[in-house]
């Protein structure tokens, strides 16, 4: 079976810009997650979605930061407007129901400058 | 609430030496562990799980790791360490609702 896609792989933009990161989970996962990636540290929840609702946000930035699960399948992941330090590893991963195993995306890199 | 500590950010071993990573947890609820395994420029990889059933896992690659509820640990061993092993694993639990939380990770570097 296909991984869990992301894109794009490696994203440099300037402080203050908007971006969007895009996550395509396992066909048939129903539970979705961003996680954040500093340098040196473990992965951090943002969201959760079970299928098209966000079902633990409690972790997400919302003052910039925004995600969507259109038809509980694909996820997009905005930050607007980016700051200095966002610079991290987004990390997208999906499971088939909730508790069961994480298979987790090759994640973006995001640099802001 | 769930916490992770694992003891070392970098652990060196020789080529054929006993890998031991530590993880320790804290968990109101029983726990479920993980271990994780992190490619450079990859996403993580399952590396074994606890979920109260037996608290010796195996996991892939010859990984294991024993789950420990008087000591609140969950090391993982191999026997003996390959270069392919050189990597960051992660430990991490969850509680209810699949909330992982991740500890900070270890470097594993292999010496030939």
């Amino acid at each position: 079976e296909a991984g869990v896609v992301q894109s794009p792989r490696y994203k440099i933009i300037e402080k203050k810009q908007p971006v969007a990161f895009w996550c395509n989970p396992i066909s048939g996962h129903n539970t979705l997650y961003w996680y954040l990636q500093n340098l040196g540290q473990g992965p951090e929840l943002l969201i959760r979605y079970e299928n098209e609702e966000a079902v633990d946000d409690s972790q997400l930035p919302k003052d910039r930061f925004s995600a969507e699960r259109l038809k509980g399948v694909d996820s997009t992941l905005k930050i607007q407007p980016a700051e200095l330090g966002d610079s991290a590893v987004y990390l997208c991963a999906s499971s088939l129901v909730d508790g069961s195993p994480l298979h987790f995306g090759n994640g973006t890199r995001l640099t802001v400058t | 609430a769930q916490s992770v500590t694992q003891l070392g950010s970098h652990v060196s071993v020789s080529e054929g030496a006993l890998v031991l990573l530590r993880c320790n947890y804290s968990s109101s609820v029983p726990p479920y562990l993980f271990w994780y395994v992190q490619y450079p420029n990859q996403g993580l990889q399952l590396l074994l799980k606890y979920t109260s059933a037996a608290t010796l896992v195996k996991g892939i690659n010859g990984f294991e790791a024993e789950f420990k509820k008087s000591e609140t640990s969950f090391h993982l061993t191999k026997p003996s360490a390959h270069m392919s092993d050189a990597a960051e694993y992660f430990c991490a639990v969850s509680g209810y609702g699949n909330k992982l939380v991740f500890g900070a990770g270890t470097i594993l570097r292999v010496k030939s």
